[in-house]
């Protein structure tokens, strides 16, 4: 079955300590999209990545990284710079970027102890 | 820039009732619209889209027109069902932004 699969579900860590969320698709798409999502508030983006080797940052990137080295794999890691990271994770694909239509993982939720 | 507006919540309905959440939005050029469903605890799922001006999108009951001159997207499903109850997001994508703007979200719980 194609889709999105992100891991962990849930996720706890320390404050200082640098988290890693995986994104995994095998659709085929070229574009792929992390949001960040608090509660009873809408979605934010965080990055985007329209082509391999190239991703760019979104409306909230501070304290976040992201690489994407494989067309199928769009990682985002939380560092400690991000003064909040307790959240819903988000991540999506798209055919191409002017193809809007999204396809959204399960998400990942995101505790800071 | 691009945004997208939406009827506040939450919205409490009783079954069989008649459904409308208001989306309304800005953009240049001539955006795509989106209607995307949150079940709890899930990611957004895509229920109906409309690609051009007076296009109509329809998907397990529900429906929405694209209005260009209202610049309006609204979300309308005739008897709600208590599985309908999750959160609903407005979203545009636009080819000059090459990126999603969603609304904040409506949330419908349906009663029995």
């Amino acid at each position: 079955d194609g889709g999105i699969t992100q891991s962990p579900k849930y996720l706890f860590r320390k404050e200082g300590q640098n988290v890693t969320l995986s994104c995994e698709q095998n659709l085929n798409h070229d574009a792929m999209y992390w949001y960040r999502q608090d509660p009873g508030q809408g979605l934010r983006l965080i990055y985007y990545s329209q082509i391999v080797n190239d991703f760019q940052k979104g409306d909230i990137a501070e304290g976040y990284s992201v690489s994407r080295e494989k067309k199928e794999s769009f990682p985002l890691t939380v560092t400690s710079a991000q003064k909040n990271p307790t959240a819903f994770y988000l991540c999506a694909s798209s055919i191409t970027q002017t193809k809007g239509e999204l396809f959204f993982g399960e998400g990942s939720r995101l505790t800071v102890l | 820039g691009d945004s997208v507006t939406q009827m506040e919540g939450p919205v409490t309905l009783s079954e069989e009732a008649f459904l409308t959440i208001n989306c309304t939005y800005t953009a240049t050029g001539y955006p795509s619209l989106f209607w995307y469903v949150q079940y709890p605890g899930e990611g957004l799922q895509l229920l109906l889209k409309a690609t051009k001006a007076d296009d109509k999108g329809s998907n397990k009951g529900f429906e929405a027109t694209y209005r260009k001159e209202t610049t309006s997207f609204h979300l309308e499903k005739g008897s709600v069902q208590v599985s309908d109850s999750a959160v609903y997001f407005c979203a545009l994508s636009s080819t000059n932004a090459g990126k999603s703007t969603f609304g904040d979200g409506t949330t419908l719980t349906v009663k029995p």
